[in-house]
């Protein structure tokens, strides 16, 4: 039933380095595209979201690119940083399904 | 105060064992939801609710059940406990797309 697919499963980054980590849908009904930040003991948090109607979006570091052909979207991470170290999840807003989680970790 | 809080927030039963978690929420979102975090399984809906009345099954529901007492009041029940449903509950809201997660309870059947 899953129909978020996330990659890489684990990401190692040095300090300064760009991370990538990318989701693929399958259902061309979604009309949100987030992706939400865990750290150890608490609970996902919404890092940053995208609708269908733009290619790009760009809050500080993190950026997420949506290939609406490819049926595809991106968390860039630029200028990495150890407390950027978390889990990300990409989720389908509409049915509440996540992907199974990219660790990231970013060595000083 | 915490929008989204959970109690217990750790517990350890037994197998066989009835046991209730529950969420409360400050933010006066209708939309309420329990999932549960495996390792490498990322985040699975287990019940959803997007008003008083309106219950509805998630993906792995199967030994859970589920009770909306108000608008801010979600719990989630585990009738018998099998030591597979040794996980990370967590609970949240939202009144559309973002979800604002609780901090989790860390649930362990021996």
């Amino acid at each position: 039933q899953q129909q978020v697919k996330q990659s890489p499963q684990s990401l190692i980054v040095q300090k300064g380095g760009i991370s990538i980590i990318n989701c693929a849908y399958e259902n061309t009904a979604f009309d949100y595209f987030p992706w939400y930040q865990q750290f150890p003991g608490k609970g996902p948090a919404l890092l940053i979201a995208i609708r269908p109607d733009v290619s790009e979006k760009k809050e500080g570091r993190f950026t997420i690119s949506f290939n609406k052909s490819a049926k595809q979207f991106s968390l860039h991470i630029m200028d990495s940083q150890p407390g950027d170290s978390a889990t990300y999840f990409c989720a389908n807003a509409g049915k509440s399904t996540f992907g199974d989680g990219t660790t990231l970790t970013v060595k000083p | 105060d915490a929008d989204v809080t959970q109690t217990p927030r750790n517990r350890i039963t037994k197998t066989g064992k009835r046991i209730m978690l529950e969420c409360s929420q400050t933010k006066g979102h209708d939309r309420m939801y329990w999932y549960r975090q495996d390792p490498g399984l990322g985040l699975r809906l287990i019940y959803y609710s997007f008003d008083v009345k309106d219950i509805n099954k998630g993906e792995i529901s199967d030994g859970y059940s589920v009770s909306r007492q108000a608008q801010a009041k979600f719990s989630l029940s585990l009738e018998s406990a099998i030591p597979n449903q040794t996980a990370l509950y967590f609970c949240a809201t939202s009144r559309l797309n973002e979800q604002f997660f609780g901090p989790g309870t860390r649930l362990t059947v021996l």
